[in-house]
């Protein structure tokens, strides 16, 4: 029962427009949605996050919106550059539903490549 | 400042030995985590602590894995009787206390079970 779900795996975009990474879940107690990313052979590393009182956070090249009554989220980059090219997780957390608030629950993550 | 470490980088055992996987938390951080990456999965949640204890361990797939925390500071994850399914990236994350929400990540261990 997969709780975070990104439903392409992957993703190619040109240098210079705009890349669009989908995320759903199923799980209404998430309450605290986040990006990471990821080069092969590191691990991952915090790009953006959001708290379910928002709809939109934006973070210079990186936007994430937030749609609760779909249960989906989005992170746009624009413009996308080449250094862009990794591997992008989705996760999210009960941050104040109480339970297991400590937990990020992880999409399967979707390659991005920007082609010069 | 330095972030988290892992050690060693990547292993590779043989089916039934048992494997010690090793994670540094970045200073101070007094929650530490362990998940695990398969193949073409996401990230599975293993295991919790909070210093020295484990409020949670209900991520670990079997009684061949266990994992310690000493000093509230230095993590070892243990997998005895390794098998072939237990081949994956292990991945440890620390953070400050009150802010899981900000999980730090080491590069993880790349286990090769043969």
């Amino acid at each position: 029962d997969q709780q975070v779900k990104q439903n392409s795996p992957s993703l190619s975009v040109q240098e210079g427009r705009i890349s669009i990474l989908n995320c759903d879940y199923t799980n209404s107690m998430f309450d605290y949605f986040l990006w990471y990313k990821k080069y092969p052979a590191e691990g991952p590393t915090f790009l953006i996050s959001i708290s379910s009182i928002k709809d939109k956070n934006e973070d210079g090249r990186f936007t994430v919106f937030l749609n609760k009554s779909a249960k989906h989220l989005s992170l746009h980059i624009v413009p996308s550059q080449p250094g862009d090219s990794a591997v992008y997780f989705c996760a999210a957390s009960a941050l104040r539903s109480g339970g297991s608030n400590y937990k990020l629950t992880f999409g399967k993550g979707t390659l991005l490549t920007v082609n010069p | 400042g330095a972030g988290v470490s892992q050690s060693p980088s990547n292993k590779v055992t043989e089916k039934g030995k048992d494997v010690e996987l090793r994670c540094d938390p970045i200073s101070g951080h007094t929650a530490l985590y362990w998940y695990r990456q398969s193949l073409g999965q996401g990230l599975e949640f293993l295991i919790y602590f909070q210093g020295n204890s484990a409020p949670d361990k209900s991520g670990l797939p079997s009684d061949r894995f266990s994992a310690e925390r000493t000093g509230g500071s230095v993590s070892t994850l243990t997998i005895q009787r390794t098998q072939q399914e237990d081949s994956a990236v292990y991945l440890c994350a620390s953070s400050l206390m009150f802010r899981s929400y900000e999980q730090y990540f080491g590069p993880g261990t790349r286990l090769t079970v043969t």
